[in-house]
């Protein structure tokens, strides 16, 4: 079965830094691109950047470039994202998704992980 | 970036009647391959995203043949043919032809 499975619930103060993964299995992680989907609380979903596991090629929003940074462990199928210092704006459901091309349609979703920022 | 705008944001429907999304660009999601840009979501009560369309009018994997896309450039629509209690949630359009990638506000659909 093809799936992604993300990391657990995660509960900052404000000023930490936090990475979050995203799992990829059933298909050929290193050819598939992963993208990570932003949805603030009560919010619509917001692109932040995408991944190329295979050369790490990266793009980024530039709403969130230089705000977070995308990664990829191709020997254990997982992609990460990550902050250096979290603000409570940064409080929000965090989803990672593939495509099997650039410009391909998100086929499968992680299940999310929620990151709530507060002192 | 390019702005995708939907309408209406909210769509109450009654059981069994059809139901209309329309999604609006900024710029021309038409490609110089022939193929429309623009893919739907339904984001159901609690759950992840999933794909219904791409390509503008192509149903993903397991969708059900009630849901339609249509549309060329910078005007698209979603349409169900006849709604069902299941169908409940939050509709959204997304152009994957440019990064950043955008998607439109989202249409609740709840039934009457």
């Amino acid at each position: 079965e093809v799936q992604l499975v993300q990391s657990g619930v995660e509960v900052k103060k404000p000023g930490e830094s936090l990475k979050i993964s995203c799992k990829g299995s059933g298909y050929r992680f290193n050819s598939n691109w992963i993208a990570w989907v932003r949805q603030m609380p009560g919010k619509g979903l917001e692109w932040m950047a995408m991944i190329y596991p295979y050369d790490s090629d990266t793009r980024y929003s530039p709403s969130f470039q230089g705000q977070v940074t995308t990664s990829a462990d191709k020997s254990i199928t997982t992609a990460y994202l990550q902050w250096s210092s979290l603000k409570a704006s940064d409080t929000a459901m965090y989803y990672c998704a593939r495509r099997t091309c650039y410009d391909c349609a998100f086929d499968i979703w992680g299940q999310g992980t929620m990151v709530t920022v507060s002192s | 970036d390019i702005v995708m705008t939907q309408s209406p944001l909210s769509l109450p429907v009654t059981p069994g009647e059809p139901a209309s999304i329309s999604c609006r660009s900024s710029q021309s999601l038409l490609h110089r391959d022939g193929h429309n840009y623009l893919d739907w979501y339904l984001q159901k009560p609690g759950q992840s995203p999933q794909l219904l369309i791409y390509l503008g009018s192509t149903r993903a994997s397991g969708v059900p043949d009630r849901f339609s896309g249509s549309g060329s450039g910078t005007d698209f629509t979603l349409k169900i043919t006849r709604v069902e209690a299941e169908d409940v949630g939050v509709y959204y359009c997304m152009q994957p032809l440019q990064t950043p990638n955008t998607f439109g506000q989202g249409t609740k659909l709840e039934i009457k």
